[in-house]
């Protein structure tokens, strides 16, 4: 158990809604990212929140927004979703940002089908 | 910009075979830090090894062992004496120094499978 949770472990849902992951980083941990992992995209990084700033964008739709909290969990959310996303969408987190480098703890991911 | 090449798609070997993992990287910047993650059937991704780049020494943790070569950009993973339960889709990835973007940089991953 890594520590990091993510809810729900399984969504399905219909193209065009919107649908909101959640996840909540190891105690302590500042340093929030979002990945997608997909068959035809691979594990692709979406974006990273540090004490409830945006630090860094990736390959991350304009459909998608995620934000995060004081108390430090993170909200994805998906609007106008396609069959194109439905993926398996993990969530990260660490201790710090910037000059000190740790390794990114995964929670269990939440997987995301859209029918 | 930073790339991850793991060329051996899946593997199989007999339980208690040693098997080696290749990853090959691209990066412009002198210093990064390269991982190896494990994603057994269940899905979850688990952390196995950070390494430094300005940190050359292999690495063993039992069963598991790592070697970097910086000159010929390549971080390898070995298992010795598989066992079944080492079946699983292994991913290296890429850090680059960057510190406005610390994302980490996959390969499309090996998956392994272990024989009984």
């Amino acid at each position: 158990d890594s520590g990091v949770t993510q809810t729900p472990k399984h969504l399905i849902t219909a193209t065009g809604q919107r649908v909101t992951l959640r996840c909540s980083p190891r105690s302590g941990d500042l340093s929030v990212y979002w990945y997608q992992q997909s068959l035809d995209q691979g594990l692709q990084f979406l974006i990273q929140y540090y004490n409830g700033e945006e630090r860094a964008k990736g390959n991350i739709l304009e459909r998608f927004s995620a934000q995060q909290f004081p108390d430090l969990h993170s909200e994805l959310n998906l609007s106008s979703l396609e069959l194109g996303d439905s993926a398996l969408y993990f969530c990260a987190s660490t201790r710090t940002s910037g000059r000190e480098v740790n390794e990114q703890f995964f929670g269990p991911g939440t997987r995301l089908t859209v029918l | 910009a930073q790339k991850v090449t793991q060329a051996q798609t899946e593997i199989s070997v007999v339980e208690k075979e040693d098997v080696t993992l290749d990853c090959v990287y691209e990066t412009r910047d002198t210093t990064y830090y390269l991982f190896w993650y494990k994603q057994p059937p269940s899905g979850e991704l688990v952390f196995l090894i950070r390494r430094n780049s300005f940190d050359e020494q292999n690495e063993i943790s039992g069963r598991y062992s790592w070697n970097f070569q910086k000159s010929t950009s390549s971080f390898n993973f070995t298992i010795t004496a598989s066992q079944v339960v080492d079946s699983a889709v292994y991913f290296c990835a890429l850090r680059e120094r960057n510190f406005g973007n610390e994302k980490l940089t996959f390969g499309t991953g090996t998956r392994l499978t272990i024989i009984p």
